[in-house]
């Protein structure tokens, strides 16, 4: 079964830094991947996904992330962080079964972004 | 715009009294799911309708239903809300199942307490 780990709980980055959250992925075939965004008592925002074209992927707010087959990694990245950027980002990789592709999602990471 | 409602937002309900939540949605989507989201804790798959075919996951306690009477409407019925069942509950859909690299269109969520 296909999987994504999160590496980090809790990013603290102040604002105008780089953003970097990483997310390792498990599958063997080539997997969908994507990143949601998830801000307090909200449902979950496609930022970006994958899906065997590009390997740099681009998203909304600037965010954009790489697909890396020889480091199985797919990790989001900003180059300059803002306030409103502080939010839950999960990293997901979709399942094939019979019954419909099902998503599963890591255990996200927490993004605070400082003054 | 076409999108995933729930309702309601937020929903306070007693301890082993039936409750039941509410998704809809506007963009044809063949595959409805449920996930139950608790705090800090990333979104866990509790069933979902391909049509009119139901897929319960194997750990979903039977505490919890679903009914889907049509394509744009879904339910989560739970039939004897315990203090653990306390969550946010986040409805999506995503289109035909052969569309893997879709990915999904989340609803705003129901936080649910229990008390």
């Amino acid at each position: 079964a296909q999987s994504v780990t999160q590496l980090g709980s809790h990013v603290s980055v102040s604002e105008g830094a780089l953003v970097l959250l990483r997310c390792n992925y498990s599958s063997s075939v080539p997997p969908y991947l994507f990143w949601y965004v998830q801000y307090p008592n909200q449902g979950l925002q496609l930022l970006l996904k994958y899906t065997s074209a590009a390997t740099l992927v681009k998203g909304i707010n600037g965010f954009e992330a790489e697909f890396k087959k020889s480091e199985t990694s797919f990790h989001l990245t900003k180059p300059s962080a803002h306030m409103s950027d502080a939010a839950e980002y999960f990293c997901a990789v979709t399942e094939i079964t019979g019954g419909g592709n099902k998503l599963t999602f890591g255990t996200g990471t927490q993004l605070k972004v400082e003054l | 715009d076409a999108m995933v409602i729930q309702n309601p937002r937020y929903q306070v309900t007693q301890f082993g009294k039936p409750v039941t939540l509410s998704c809809s949605q506007t963009l044809n989507h063949n595959v409805m799911y449920w996930y139950q989201q608790k705090s800090s804790q990333a979104p866990k798959l509790l069933f979902h309708y391909y049509d009119k075919d139901f897929n319960n996951e194997a750990d979903t306690p039977d505490n919890f239903q679903s009914r889907r009477p049509n394509t744009s409407f879904c339910f989560l019925d739970i039939r004897s809300p315990g203090l653990g069942d306390a969550a946010m509950y986040l409805c999506a859909t995503s289109p035909r199942g052969g569309m893997t690299n879709y990915g999904y269109t989340f609803g705003s969520g129901t936080r649910l307490t229990v008390v």
